[in-house]
């Protein structure tokens, strides 16, 4: 079965401090990566998502990714974070070729940004 | 803007009560998905359903668990007999036709339920 492992569980930083979040998956085959982010008291929304082409990715607010598929990592960056940054960040895979279950979730990652 | 919508968003049932989940999908999304969210823990998925039926339930436990999106009306996730381990955050996602099991998804804002 698919795995998703994000390898901080807290993280902590001040502004304009950079960020990178790491993710790794287990499953060998095509995959579809994704992140998400759930503000205080919202709901998920989209970050970014890999499907194929440029291996890094850019998303909403300054964030990107990059797909290494000989690590099986899809790490999240952003150069300088900011205080609205502060969020629970969930890495996400689909085997898309592998069927209909949904994503697997990697645990989450809660970031503080510090003014 | 209607996004995924679920209620209640707040549920309190005591042992041995039921707990009913509704889950409205975008405007035109027929794929709903179900999510749990334990404390400390990512989201694990439940159950994956298209209007009448049930695609994957392999995350679903196997007794007091079931859900169902019928033709009409919002889905339902129905917790029977409810343990305090079943206190958690449910989330629903639903995502577009033709794009079942990968893609995507939607979240609503989830349901929180606690069982004393």
């Amino acid at each position: 079965a698919q795995s998703v492992s994000q390898h901080n569980h807290h993280v902590i930083l001040s502004e304009a401090a950079s960020l990178e979040l790491g993710c790794n998956y287990s499953y060998g085959g095509t995959v579809n990566l994704f992140w998400y982010v759930q503000y205080p008291g919202q709901h998920l929304q989209l970050l970014l998502k890999y499907f194929s082409g440029d291996p890094l990715v850019k998303g909403i607010k300054g964030f990107e990714a990059e797909f290494i598929k000989s690590k099986f990592s899809f790490n999240l960056r952003k150069p300088s974070v900011q205080w609205s940054d502060t969020a629970e960040y969930f890495c996400a895979v689909d085997n898309s070729g592998g069927g209909a279950d949904g994503l697997t979730f990697g645990k989450g990652t809660h970031l503080i940004i510090q003014p | 803007n209607a996004g995924v919508m679920q209620n209640p968003r707040h549920l309190v049932r005591r042992r041995g009560q039921e707990a009913r989940l509704r889950c409205s999908p975008v405007k035109g999304h027929s794929h709903v998905y179900w999510y749990r969210q334990l404390p400390e823990e990512g989201l694990k998925f439940m159950v994956y359903l298209q209007k009448e039926n049930i695609i994957d339930e392999s995350g679903m436990p196997k007794e007091r668990f079931s859900a169902e999106f019928p033709k009409e009306g919002p889905s339902i996730l129905r917790i029977q007999q409810v343990v305090r381990g079943d206190s958690a955050a449910y989330f629903c996602a639903s995502s577009p036709p033709g794009t079942g099991g990968t893609g995507e998804l939607f979240f609503g804002e989830g349901s929180r339920l606690t069982v004393l």
